[in-house]
């Protein structure tokens, strides 16, 4: 069973500063490796495919790195929407299981 | 443009059971694998069920096997989630969510299942 590990918990941020998070898996995913962005009282929105690929309208300043174990997502200059919980999830593909990170919390510092 | 509306969701004693369902539209539904996954109240997601396109593969997680049971239909662009014998862990918001590439494409705004004496 794969174990994915998010880190930090919580980042405090300011407005226009860069924010990078990370995702760690217990054993190699290759690129099976999505990102989501979730605000409170919404859905999970999809940010990232393929470890480093734009889901369909997510804006430039988003983007993922990483293959492997190892994975990234970067936030080069944060705007006050951008403040939520991120999930990384490795999709496998088969059987299709997901495994979803524990969560990073982006705040406002 | 691509919905996906849950419903079905509410307050059920521990031991009951419940069914939610999943309404799509927008999209062919028929080409699309769709999973189930959850989220307590406070916490992260947590992956609950998967069916393929044709509904002839299922698979569940370990916290739910034996006791969900998801299953489609095609002809009504319907996903629906059997949930039995229920304990205060199965609380969560409950979305459904569209693939056609393993990872989730289109995602439901949730339906609540509150477990409680």
């Amino acid at each position: 069973e794969i174990v994915m590990t998010q880190s930090p918990a919580t980042l405090s941020v300011s407005p226009g500063e860069r924010a990078t998070l990370s995702c760690r898996a217990s054993q190699s995913l290759s690129s099976n490796l999505a990102w989501y962005q979730q605000k409170p009282g919404q859905t999970p929105r999809l940010l990232i495919y393929g470890a480093s690929t734009r889901a369909t309208g997510i804006p430039a300043r988003f983007s993922g790195s990483g293959s492997g174990t190892e994975f990234t997502l970067t936030i080069s200059s944060l705007q006050s929407e951008d403040f939520a919980v991120y999930y990384c999830q490795h999709y496998n593909n088969w059987p299709p299981t997901w495994t979803f990170g524990q969560g990073t919390k982006v705040e406002i510092k | 443009q691509v919905q996906l509306v849950e419903s079905g969701g509410g307050v059920v004693q521990p031991g009951g059971s419940l069914r939610l369902s999943c309404a799509a539209s927008g999209f062919s539904f028929s080409g699309y694998g769709m999973h189930w996954v959850r989220q307590a109240p406070g916490k992260g997601l947590e992956w609950v069920a998967y069916i393929r396109y044709d509904g002839s593969n299922k698979y569940y997680a370990d916290s739910v096997m034996g006791r969900f049971t998801v299953s489609r239909d095609n002809s009504r662009n319907t996903l629906s989630l059997q949930m039995d014998s229920l304990s205060a862990e199965d609380t969560a918001v409950y979305y459904c969510a569209g693939t056609s590439n393993h990872y989730g494409e289109y995602w439901g705004q949730g339906t609540l299942v509150t477990v409680s004496p």
